[in-house]
């Protein structure tokens, strides 16, 4: 069964420092890995995406990074801001299946 | 612009009672529709999608169904509830034919809560 890991599960930041999630995955043939960012009782946000045929994509304080060959794709926070407490999960979508594979979720606590 | 819309926002209801959760999008045609379920704390299980009216796919052999019975619009039932049929439930539509039609967006979810 085709999975996305994602790491770590949870993850402390000071304000201002450099908030880094991790996702792989294991199967070469997908499309599309999109990043969500959730608050308490609030429906997923999508918040930077990117295609396998791009290495990095920037918008604002957000950067993913893809690495192909080693079946890996982050996210960067920059500057983190306590505003960026939330849940973030990676997702994939297998070619073809107009589905996505999701992450377990990395509870991010951005502290003052 | 897109809406998608879902209720009721939450739900207490007790074991063995029915279900039915709606959604619906505004703002395109023939979407891609999605039924997820978030247990708390936990990540996104994927229970059903459909392509079209009428056209269901299920992800996991469950005590739930869905529904489409007009182009947007996805409904979400059960005929009897389960203890482990709580959690957050959350409705998702993609376009189709569009420049980023590859993204997926997230309804705010209905809060299910079976006593």
């Amino acid at each position: 069964q085709q999975q996305v890991k994602q790491s770590p599960q949870s993850l402390i930041v000071q304000k201002g420092g450099i908030s880094i999630i991790n996702c792989a995955y294991e199967n070469t043939a997908f499309d599309y890995f999109p990043w969500y960012q959730q608050f308490p009782g609030k429906g997923p946000a999508l918040l930077i995406a990117i295609r396998p045929d791009v290495s990095e994509k920037k918008e604002g304080r957000f950067t993913i990074s893809f690495n192909k060959s080693a079946k890996q794709f982050s996210l960067h926070i920059m500057d983190s801001q306590p505003g960026d407490s939330a849940t973030y999960f990676c997702a994939a979508e297998p070619s073809g299946t107009y589905k996505y594979i999701f992450g377990t979720g990395t509870r991010l606590k951005v502290l003052a | 612009s897109q809406t998608i819309h879902q209720w009721p926002a939450t739900l207490v209801q007790p074991v063995g009672s029915p279900l039915s959760l709606e959604c619906t999008v505004e703002g395109t045609s023939n979407p891609n529709l999605y039924w997820y379920r978030q247990a708390a704390g936990r990540g996104l299980q994927l229970l059903f999608y459909s392509v079209g009216i009428g056209q269901i796919s299920s992800e996991v052999p469950q005590n739930l169904s869905a529904s489409r019975p007009q182009d947007r619009q996805f409904i979400l039932s059960s005929k009897k509830l389960l203890l482990s049929d709580s959690g957050f439930y959350l409705c998702a539509w993609r376009g189709r034919g569009l420049r980023s039609d590859y993204e997926q967006y997230f309804g705010p979810g209905t809060r299910l809560t079976v006593t």
